[in-house]
């Protein structure tokens, strides 16, 4: 059963400190996008890859976040440094272009970060 | 830039009664529609989704939604809801030319909420 799998599940770290989140994608999708879900803001898309380059990052604060996919079995989502604010449930989905857009993204259980 | 409207936050609605949860996208080229689900603690499911042909596109759950093109609408209906239909919808587009092609922009969700 394919799935994507986000590392950890949960997440609490101390302001300042470094956060890496992983992404499995389901093998043979060829797009990777990147979400930060929180009450206020919704489902805020940070970041999307395509074969493994980056297509869009204008969602994310550059100074602190930074996205990568060093291959394709995984994509990473770094905060440095992390502050109270980034507390959210980032996702992780991954589809395939067909016909010029993404005809289904699939959805990973999510991050859950708490910044203290 | 493409965006979605999701015009309810929060639609309460009593067992087996329908209900419509009303989705409008702005996009100035072709997309593809999309209805997820998510349940407390989980990530999101796909409902349906609207890629061609028909606009009348029947998902899980006894779910249905219509695109419209002119009113650049596509609502999610259905006829009779039960208890554990009580989660967040969100309506989402996808792309298919320009700069942003092939990506997934989602509403802020509607919290449907199902009483006895």
């Amino acid at each position: 059963d394919a799935r994507v799998t986000q590392t950890p599940r949960h997440k609490v770290t101390e302001m300042g400190q470094e956060v890496t989140m992983r992404c499995q994608p389901i093998l043979g999708h060829n797009t990777v996008f990147w979400y930060r879900q929180t009450m206020m803001q919704g489902l805020e898309l940070l970041a999307y890859f395509r074969n493994r380059a980056p297509l869009d990052d204008s969602g994310m604060p550059k100074d602190r976040f930074s996205a990568e996919m060093p291959d394709a079995t995984l994509a990473t989502l770094k905060i440095q440094p992390s502050e109270p604010r980034d507390s959210a449930v980032y996702f992780c989905a991954s589809g395939s272009l067909f016909g010029g857009g993404i005809t289904e993204a699939f959805f990973g259980q999510g991050t859950r970060l708490t910044v203290v | 830039a493409q965006s979605v409207t999701q015009l309810d936050s929060q639609v309460p609605v009593f067992e087996e009664a329908p209900v419509e949860l009303r989705c409008n996208y702005s996009s100035s080229v072709s997309v593809y529609l999309f209805w997820y689900v998510q349940y407390p603690n989980q990530g999101l499911q796909l409902l349906l989704k609207y890629l061609s042909g028909s606009t009348l596109v029947k998902g899980i759950n006894g779910f249905e939604a219509e695109f419209n093109k002119s009113q650049t609408s596509f609502h999610l209906r259905k006829p009779s809801v039960h208890i554990s239909d009580t989660a967040e919808y969100f309506c989402a587009v996808s792309t298919l030319y320009g700069g942003s092609q092939g990506n997934l922009i989602f509403g802020k969700g509607t919290k449907l909420s199902v009483k006895p």
